[in-house]
């Protein structure tokens, strides 16, 4: 149990176009979700925390209207890139805490590899 | 940034000898978590540490911490082949509604 599935796991777009990714906990329901980004051999970043039924908190320095972030359902968050330019081709990741353990363990989807060309 | 720092950055051994990596922190915290990439993949959770606990286990993983000095490791005895992966540690602070930050990672390579 406890999975997060992410879609897409790679994505090429060109520039100025918009990029939805897709974060679902499959057998739970996450209140919140954890948005971040990852350049190629560095660390995870935070760029933001989905509630659902609320905006979202974005992490100092993370334009909101450039990464839209909505967490529509118990179960779903999104978040798209707009007029997306090559600098923002990264490895964005999500995460789900479950909250019936504890609330403290983070579970990750696989990830999502943007190219913008 | 309060992203802690890990070292080693890179680390290579043979299969059979133990790995250990340490991790360091800035803030008083919950718990520590250390977690698991594969190249291009997403995390997996390996082992929790909460601030009152000194010691954990589990399996071949042997976690430390030490909140006085902000620090913590991460042990993997008997290394195999199949360890080779990038390691994080993730802090859980106090006062911040659950955000996890994330160390700068520790990329062990495990040769046979």
């Amino acid at each position: 149990g406890a999975v997060v599935s992410q879609h897409p796991s790679w994505v090429i777009c060109k520039s100025g176009t918009s990029v939805k990714i897709e974060c679902r906990s499959l057998d739970f329901q996450a209140t919140t979700m954890f948005w971040y980004r990852q350049f190629p051999k560095q660390s995870l970043m935070l760029m933001a925390t989905s509630n659902e039924g609320s905006k979202a908190t974005y992490e100092q320095g993370v334009e909101k209207d450039k990464f839209l972030i909505n967490h529509a359902s118990l179960t779903l968050s999104t978040l798209t890139v707009t007029s997306a330019h090559p600098e923002d081709s990264s490895f964005y990741i999500c995460s789900a805490k479950h909250p019936y353990r504890g609330n403290t363990e983070a579970f990750f989807g696989q990830g999502t590899r943007l190219t913008v060309v | 940034s309060q992203q802690g720092e890990e070292d080693p950055q890179a680390l290579s051994i043979q299969e059979g000898e133990n790995a250990t990596m340490n991790c360091s922190y800035k803030t008083s915290i919950n718990n520590l978590q250390w977690y698991r990439q594969n190249s291009g993949r997403g995390l997996v959770h390996l082992i929790l540490i909460r601030s009152n606990e000194r010691e954990k286990h589990s399996g071949r993983l042997r976690v430390t911490l030490d909140t006085s000095k902000k620090s913590s490791s991460l042990l993997i005895t008997a290394s195999r082949a199949a360890d080779t992966a990038s390691y994080f540690c993730a802090t859980d602070a106090t006062g911040t509604a659950s955000k996890l930050t994330f160390g700068t990672g520790t990329r062990l390579q495990v040769t046979l």
